[in-house]
């Protein structure tokens, strides 16, 4: 089974600055796919970014990237010009490739804090 | 569009009583999930669906039973609530193809029981 481990609680970065969530997961599988979710107050679950296990060019979406290390099995993500409204819950989730076994297994999560 | 719909969006239960959490999607997709998540927790996957007709056990099925009698609805049931049950309930949907489509999130059902 995989797992997914988010080995930072909570986070916080000054308004502006630049933070890194770090995600690492342990997978049998060569092909697969990485998320990160925020989870703001409202609980709602808001895809950030997302990652092909087969592509090696890291994932972009505006202020937000990851570095997606295959071998030692790490996806961190990078938060660059923090603003207030990242403050949330962040969630790095696997999801097998394998017919049939294409559930997302979540992290336990980092909670980030913007400091104005 | 309406994407994922989950309702009630709060429910009260006591002790011993069943009630059903109701989940629809409008985007024809074929895969179908439930999750929980328990105050500070990651999600943890109840029950799954590939397709109508066909669910399958996540990792924390034990008190919940689903059904997928159509592409679009994937009630879940809890029999004979427990304080344990006590959580955020998330159901969620994608379609099954070769590049991982994302998977959508519903809002989410506060369940409290008592």
């Amino acid at each position: 089974a995989q797992t997914v481990t988010q080995s930072q609680p909570e986070m916080s970065v000054q308004e502006a600055e630049t933070v890194t969530l770090s995600c690492t997961y342990d997978t049998s599988e060569s092909d697969y796919y990485l998320f990160w979710y925020k989870q703001p107050p409202s609980r709602q679950m808001i895809l950030v970014i997302r990652q092909e296990a087969y592509k090696q060019q890291n994932a972009t979406e505006n202020r937000f990237s990851v570095n997606f290390q295959k071998a030692a099995k790490s996806f961190s993500l990078k938060i660059s010009d923090s603003q207030l409204g990242d403050a949330a819950m962040y969630f790095c989730a696997y999801r097998s490739s394998n017919f049939g076994n294409e559930k997302l297994t979540f992290g336990t999560g980092t909670r980030l804090t913007i400091i104005p | 569009n309406a994407g994922v719909t989950q309702t009630p969006k709060f429910r009260i239960l006591k002790i011993g009583q069943s009630m059903t959490l109701q989940c629809a999607q409008d985007m024809n997709h074929n895969y179908m999930y439930w999750y929980r998540q328990d105050p500070g927790m990651g999600l943890k996957l109840i029950y799954y669906s590939v397709g109508a007709g066909i669910t399958d056990k996540g990792e924390v099925p034990n008190g919940y039973n689903v059904s997928r009698s159509t592409t679009e609805d994937f009630p879940l049931r809890l029999e004979l609530a427990a304080p344990s049950q006590t959580s955020v309930y998330f159901c969620a949907s994608s379609y099954r193809t070769d590049s991982g489509n994302t998977i959508y999130f519903g809002e989410g059902s506060w369940l409290t029981v008592v």
